[in-house]
């Protein structure tokens, strides 16, 4: 079974300029996730989709970050414009129905310079 | 306020002992909670669930206990050796099990030494 795909790896971009992650679950998957995780910390949920609704948005800073997920399989998390305290590792996840273990992508680590 | 913590950043044990990692919450009443193991430059990898209803959870090496009125879990590593090394993250969910989405603590960094 393939992984979580996610791209790009790593991204370095100026502040306030714009950036956009990509994210494939596990074919199958019904829910996704998008989660930010600052060094040192545990991952913070950013956006929960359940195939192409979003659940929970509560935690996602509206005003810079905006996601989709086309289709019910794909997922973009875009960040405009960016601030320097968005450097993180962006974290894409899926679960086949949201109530058991998810299946982590390995992360696109995003530095805002 | 909700938190949800691990109680050491770091802990260092020797190959063979075994290794038990704490995660404490207050004001969340989950359905379910969940451990992962995280190795440098990688995502979370899932380890185990443990149910509200569970007092214990085992697979292979590893334990896992849940106690809703300590409100606790602890996760237990036995035999360790140094390939166990990685930082391990518990997390719950805060909806009790109505919307699927968890809460991570910021995770116990583990080191085994030969």
């Amino acid at each position: 079974e393939a992984g979580v795909a996610q791209s790009p790896r790593y991204k370095i971009i100026e502040k306030r300029q714009s950036v956009a992650f990509w994210c494939n679950p596990i074919s199958g998957h019904a829910t996704l996730y998008w989660y930010q995780q600052i060094l040192g910390q545990g991952p913070k949920l950013l956006i929960q989709f359940q195939n192409n609704g979003v659940v929970d948005d509560s935690q996602l800073p509206k005003d810079r970050f905006s996601a989709e997920r086309l289709k019910g399989v794909d997922s973009t998390l875009k960040i405009q414009p960016a601030k320097l305290e968005d450097s993180a590792v962006y974290l894409c996840a899926s679960s086949l129905t949201g109530l058991g273990g998810y299946t982590f992508g390995s992360g696109t680590r995003l530095t805002v310079v | 306020s909700q938190k949800i913590e691990q109680n050491s950043e770091a802990l260092n044990i020797q190959e063979g002992k075994t290794a038990t990692l704490t995660c404490n919450y207050t004001n969340y009443s989950p359905a379910y909670l969940q451990w992962y193991r995280q190795d440098p430059g990688r995502g979370p990898v899932f380890l185990l669930l443990i149910r509200e209803n569970e007092k214990e959870k085992r697979k292979e090496r590893l334990k896992v206990t849940f106690d809703t009125t300590l409100k606790q879990s602890l996760f237990h590593i036995t035999a360790s050796q140094p390939a166990d090394s990685a930082t391990y993250l518990c997390a719950l969910d805060p909806w009790g099990g109505s919307q699927g989405n968890l809460i991570f603590g910021k995770g116990t960094k583990l080191s085994v030494k030969p």
